[in-house]
């Protein structure tokens, strides 16, 4: 049973660019959430996700990050315009229906901005 | 805002040994994890508690959840090597169910 998957694991965007960060949650599991982590900082809870709708976007930032979960396909976290400030590991995490609280993370992925 | 503390920070301790760490909120909540993480990997989740007073075992690893549900410990017995990680705890309640507030980690290593 293969767990959360995410990709790419490393990528690097120069100032400006755009990145897309994917994530495929476990088998089953139908809620997505992403947080993040800044360099000598904790895990920060960004955004949790359904099929086809967003949940609690209360911890993404208001400019310039989005995410979806569409009804195929696998979930995706877009930065626009990258900023320096944007260079940190962004986890996904899935849980299972009606088990919210037991969230599995991907491997994550870690952007640095150039 | 809820806030997970987490202490000690750091941890170097010998193979052998036992240890405890900490994690305190002024806050309440519904359930707590506990997960690791690897250097460049993503938290591994170790347990969930749920009811105060709660305690889980696993293997050398035992758990419990304070009777306030507001504070957590972790209690390792005899750690090896291959404990060392990134120790974290993570506090959910029913009301904001989506969101994972995690703490601010204990870092621990064990040597030979």
């Amino acid at each position: 049973n293969a767990g959360v998957m995410q990709n790419p694991r490393h990528l690097v965007r120069r100032r400006g660019q755009e990145a897309r960060l994917r994530c495929s949650p476990m088998k089953g599991h139908s809620h997505v959430y992403w947080y993040r982590q800044l360099p000598e900082e904790g895990l920060k809870f960004m955004v949790y996700l359904q099929k086809e709708n967003i949940i609690d976007e209360s911890g993404m930032p208001k400019e310039r990050f989005s995410a979806e979960f569409p009804k195929e396909g696998p979930s995706i976290l877009r930065i626009q315009q990258v900023v320096r400030g944007d260079s940190a590991a962004y986890f996904c995490a899935s849980s299972p229906p009606n088990r919210y609280n037991e969230q599995f993370f991907g491997p994550g992925t870690r952007l640095t901005v150039l | 805002t809820q806030l997970l503390e987490q202490s000690p920070q750091f941890l170097s301790i010998q193979e052998g040994e036992n240890l405890t760490v900490y994690c305190n909120s002024s806050s309440v909540f519904s359930s707590l994890q506990w997960y690791r993480q690897e250097p460049g990997e993503g938290p591994v989740l170790l347990v969930t508690v749920v009811t105060g007073g709660e305690v889980k075992k696993l293997k050398r690893l035992t758990f419990q959840f304070g009777d306030a549900r507001k504070d957590s410990s972790l209690h390792i017995t005899a750690a090896q090597p291959g404990d060392t990680g990134l120790y974290l705890c993570a506090g959910s309640n029913t009301g904001t169910a989506s969101k994972l507030t995690f703490g601010t980690g204990t870092r621990l290593q064990v040597t030979l």
